[in-house]
């Protein structure tokens, strides 16, 4: 089945030391999504690729990068996590040329920082 | 900015009833969607809704848009313990670039 993949689901990491989130799609979609969510609220959105092409949100900290390396992988690299990062982290696909806008998301990374 | 106000944020029921979650706007959306949310896990998407005056049915779930496309709402009838979760409405915006808008959403808990 068409799907989108996150790895690790469950990711612990230390105050300030560097970690990297997977996403991948099998959908053949054009634009990938990262969320982050934290408990019982909205996803809020911290970027976005359309193809190639990197959209940044205006609050999104300078502490969150990312990559999309080829259409099916897309990283989230946070640089120096602190403890207002602990959350959920999602990713999502959507085809920007479909009628619907319809996003799918994956299952999430739940991102700890002791 | 597009505001989508979802109601209500909090729903606990006895299984068997019937509840309906809303959400409502004043800009115009070009689809919407609903999803589902459980602990630990992704939204699950539902349906999606593009023409206005549409009504979807998934099994004892409705969800209709609204005429304008400003506002839909979710409908479960006789409600069960495995529709327990967090209900997500998001709107996708031309204007907003294809962003979607999601409302707060509604954290449902079905009792046995």
């Amino acid at each position: 089945d068409a799907m989108v993949i996150q790895n690790p689901r469950y990711q612990v990491t230390q105050f300030g030391k560097p970690v990297t989130l997977s996403c991948s799609q099998t959908l053949n979609h054009n634009v990938m999504y990262w969320y982050q969510q934290k408990s019982s609220q909205a996803p809020k959105l911290l970027f976005h690729y359309y193809d190639k092409d990197f959209n940044n949100e205006a609050d999104t900290p300078d502490n969150f990068q990312s990559r999309r390396p080829n259409t099916s992988f897309c990283f989230l690299d946070i640089r120096s996590p602190g403890l207002g990062d602990a959350a959920m982290y999602l990713c999502a696909t959507s085809r920007r040329d479909s009628y619907t806008d319809t996003q799918y998301f994956g299952p999430g990374t739940r991102l700890t920082v002791l | 900015t597009q505001l989508l106000e979802q109601s209500p944020q909090f729903l606990s029921i006895q299984e068997g009833e019937n509840l309906t979650v809303y959400c409502n706007s004043s800009s115009v959306f070009s689809s919407l969607q609903w999803y589902r949310q459980e602990p630990g896990e992704g939204p699950v998407l539902l349906v999606t809704v593009v023409t206005g005056g549409e009504v979807k049915k998934l099994k004892r779930l409705t969800f209709q848009f609204g005429d304008a496309r400003k506002d839909s709402s979710l409908h479960i009838t006789a409600a069960q313990p495995g529709d327990t979760g967090l209900y997500l409405c998001a709107g996708a915006g031309r204007n907003a670039g294809n962003m979607l808008t999601f409302g707060g959403g509604t954290r449902l808990m079905v009792k046995p």
